[in-house]
């Protein structure tokens, strides 16, 4: 069975640029998530879907940053304008529900901004 | 909303037993989650229990005290490769969705 898979695995931008990064979560999963992970501390949830409708998104910095799933498959993540407290690594996980809900993580894109 | 506690490090000799606790704050819960983390990569899923008691997965269990807001990870006969970070996670009663703690960086020594 194939994994989270993640675009691209490492991106440098300078701030004020845009950035956009790929997930295509495990085939079957319905549910698909974003996490902000910033050196040293957990994964942050930013963005939950729930096939291609939005479950939870109060910690997406709205004003900046941007998440679709149009057909409830892969998903796509948009900073634009970025800031230098972006750099950070973002993680794409999915799950397919049941008692323990488990998430499956792709191997995330560490975003650098310059 | 909902906050996790954790330390934020321990050290063990290869061959030991090591816990980790978790204290959580939460408005609805559903379950508690561990995850490993290695350097640069991506977390894994290691147990879950939304139930009291205690969860053995080989050598890794997990236990849980829904009364004491409180679980813990229980790590048996350290290996070298169980250095890493260990995140626990609430799962929220409404939407699925789950808090991490700041994790617990544990570093096995020979």
């Amino acid at each position: 069975e194939a994994g989270v898979a993640q675009s691209p695995r490492y991106k440098i931008i300078e701030k004020r640029q845009s950035v956009a990064f790929w997930c295509n979560p495990i085939s079957g999963h319905a549910t698909l998530y974003w996490y902000q992970q910033i050196l040293g501390q957990g994964p942050k949830l930013l963005i939950q879907f729930q096939n291609n409708g939005v479950v939870d998104d109060s910690q997406l910095p709205k004003d900046r940053f941007s998440a679709e799933r149009l057909k409830g498959v892969d998903s796509t993540l948009k900073i634009q304008p970025a800031k230098l407290e972006d750099s950070a690594v973002y993680l794409c996980a999915s799950s397919y529900g049941g008692l323990s809900n488990e998430q499956f993580f792709g191997p995330g894109t560490r975003l650098t901004v310059l | 909303g909902q906050s996790l506690e954790q330390p934020s490090e321990v050290t063990a000799v290869e061959g030991a037993i090591v816990q980790i606790n978790c204290t959580y704050q939460t408005s609805g819960f559903y379950g508690l989650s561990w995850y490993q983390q290695h350097d640069g990569g991506a977390p894994t899923f290691l147990s879950y229990n939304a139930l009291d008691g205690l969860e053995e997965t080989g050598r890794f269990s997990s236990f849980l005290s829904r009364s004491d807001s409180y679980g813990y990870l229980l790590l048996q006969e350290l290996q070298m490769k169980d250095s890493a970070s260990y995140f626990c996670a609430v799962r929220d009663l409404n939407a699925g969705k789950s808090t991490f703690g700041d994790g617990t960086t544990l570093t096995v020594k020979p």
